[in-house]
């Protein structure tokens, strides 16, 4: 079964670095995944696709502050140089035949 | 500028139908798969249904198969949603959702319309 599990929660200080993990279910780790951005009381933002291989492709006008890596079953989304408005849930997702699936999100406080 | 404007949100009691609707902008249509997303209040993402781009598949999230019907008209650039036997927990936040082009991300979202199921 597909299936993509995220940290309920994550924090990390003005200015800082943060990384954030979605880790694929067994059998999937090659999967590619995308990440999504929903600030508060907001719809959800594309930031990237992620392939397993570390190459990812980013949506347009999404900060070269926002970066993407992968290692196994496990796909990353780093965020450097934090700001206010990255204060956001962040969720994964990724695909298969006749199906769609999101992670749980991720909660990001910026301190 | 890619624009998807969701609407056809409200309240509707349990048992009832709604028809959501998605108008989009700025790119071909036609060319593009697409999908419905809900969020129920204070809760994450949860896939609902997508079609492709000609219309050819469908498919559905085991929650609203039987229930949900999703469709197109690549002709007026618009997406539908029609929900029949609504439930308590059909309660959310509805978004559209567009397909990449190379894949099944989804790159570009609506603001969403809010379907409230209550009695």
């Amino acid at each position: 079964q597909l299936v993509l599990t995220q940290s309920p929660s994550a924090s990390a200080s003005l200015g800082a670095s943060v990384k954030l993990t979605c880790t694929l279910s067994s059998g999937h780790s090659s999967y590619p995944i995308a990440w999504h951005q929903q600030q508060p009381e907001k719809g959800p933002r594309y930031l990237m696709k992620l392939n397993s291989d570390g190459s990812h492709s980013k949506g347009d006008g999404i900060p070269d502050r926002f970066s993407g890596s992968s290692s196994g079953a496990e796909r990353y989304l780093t965020i450097s140089s934090l700001q206010s408005e990255d204060e956001a849930d962040y969720y994964c997702q990724t695909w298969g035949t006749g199906i769609r699936v999101f992670g749980g999100g991720t909660k990001l406080t910026v301190l | 500028e890619v624009q998807l404007v969701e609407s056809g949100g409200g309240l509707v009691k349990p048992g009832g139908s709604l028809r959501l609707s998605c108008a989009a902008s700025g790119f071909t249509f036609s060319s593009y798969s697409f999908n419905w997303v809900r969020q129920a209040p204070g809760k994450g993402l949860e896939w609902v249904s997508c079609i492709s781009s000609g219309g050819s598949y469908i498919y559905y999230a085991d929650s609203v198969k039987g229930r949900f019907t999703i469709s197109r008209d690549n002709a007026k650039n618009s997406l539908f949603l029609q929900m029949n036997s609504l439930r308590d927990e059909d309660t959310a936040v509805y978004y559209c959702a567009r397909s990449g082009p190379t894949d099944n991300y989804f790159d570009y979202w609506g603001q969403g319309t809010l379907i409230t199921v209550s009695s």
